[in-house]
């Protein structure tokens, strides 16, 4: 069984310029989740799907961030314009049900100089 | 915000010896989980623990679940250096969110 897959693994850019992930989750996965971890933390939830529709975003700081999941598979979070503080690494999960087994894939690191 | 706090931070045993790591969290839970996560990895899922259930065994790991005081433990059996990873707790509440700790940093020493 295929993992879930997000490209690039890393990105380095400097502030104010955009960047997008990209995230293909497992197959027949209904929830998909982004996940900020910051050195040091623990992941935190930025914006969860079921299906195409989100179920919650409250945390996605919404005037930079936005992210699409289209046709209930593949989704995408981008970011413009990004800040310093948005170093982290980036992960992708998938369920097949809300809260339950989450998969998740190997990131992206962003840097932002 | 962050529902599950684990404790301690960090710890270092010798190859062999048990390690044995705590969560507490805030609200009621509808499940609570265990991940694994190797240096520049992604997580991987380690055990999962519903509200219903007090004790849960997956090969070397044995988890506890006690809701009346809002707290898991994660007992990992004659570690080995491939352990050497962070563990999370993450929650599960009636939103329907998973919720993750800070995180226990483990090192076994070879």
């Amino acid at each position: 069984e295929a993992g879930v897959a997000q490209s690039p693994r890393y990105k380095i850019i400097e502030k104010r310029q955009s960047v997008a992930f990209w995230c293909n989750p497992i197959s027949g996965h209904a929830t998909l989740y982004w996940y900020q971890q910051i050195l040091g933390q623990g992941p935190k939830l930025l914006i969860q799907f079921q299906n195409n529709g989100v179920v919650d975003d409250s945390q996605l700081p919404k005037d930079r961030f936005s992210a699409e999941r289209l046709k209930g598979v593949d989704s995408t979070l981008k970011i413009q314009p990004a800040k310093l503080e948005d170093s982290a690494v980036y992960l992708c999960a998938s369920s097949q049900g809300e809260g339950e087994k989450l998969f998740f894939g190997s990131g992206t690191q962003l840097s932002v100089l | 915000s962050q529902q599950g706090e684990e404790d301690p931070q960090a710890l270092s045993i010798q190859e062999g010896e048990n390690a044995t790591m705590n969560c507490s969290y805030k609200t009621s839970i509808n499940n609570l989980q265990w991940y694994r996560q190797n240096s520049g990895r992604g997580l991987v899922h380690l055990i999962l623990i519903r509200s219903n259930e007090r004790e849960k065994h997956s090969g070397r790991l044995r988890v506890t679940l006690d809701t009346s005081k809002k707290s898991s433990s994660l007992l990992i059996t004659a570690s080995r250096a491939a352990d050497t990873a962070s563990y999370f707790c993450a929650t599960k509440d009636s939103s329907y969110k998973l919720i993750f700790g800070s995180g226990t940093r483990l090192l076994v020493r070879p």
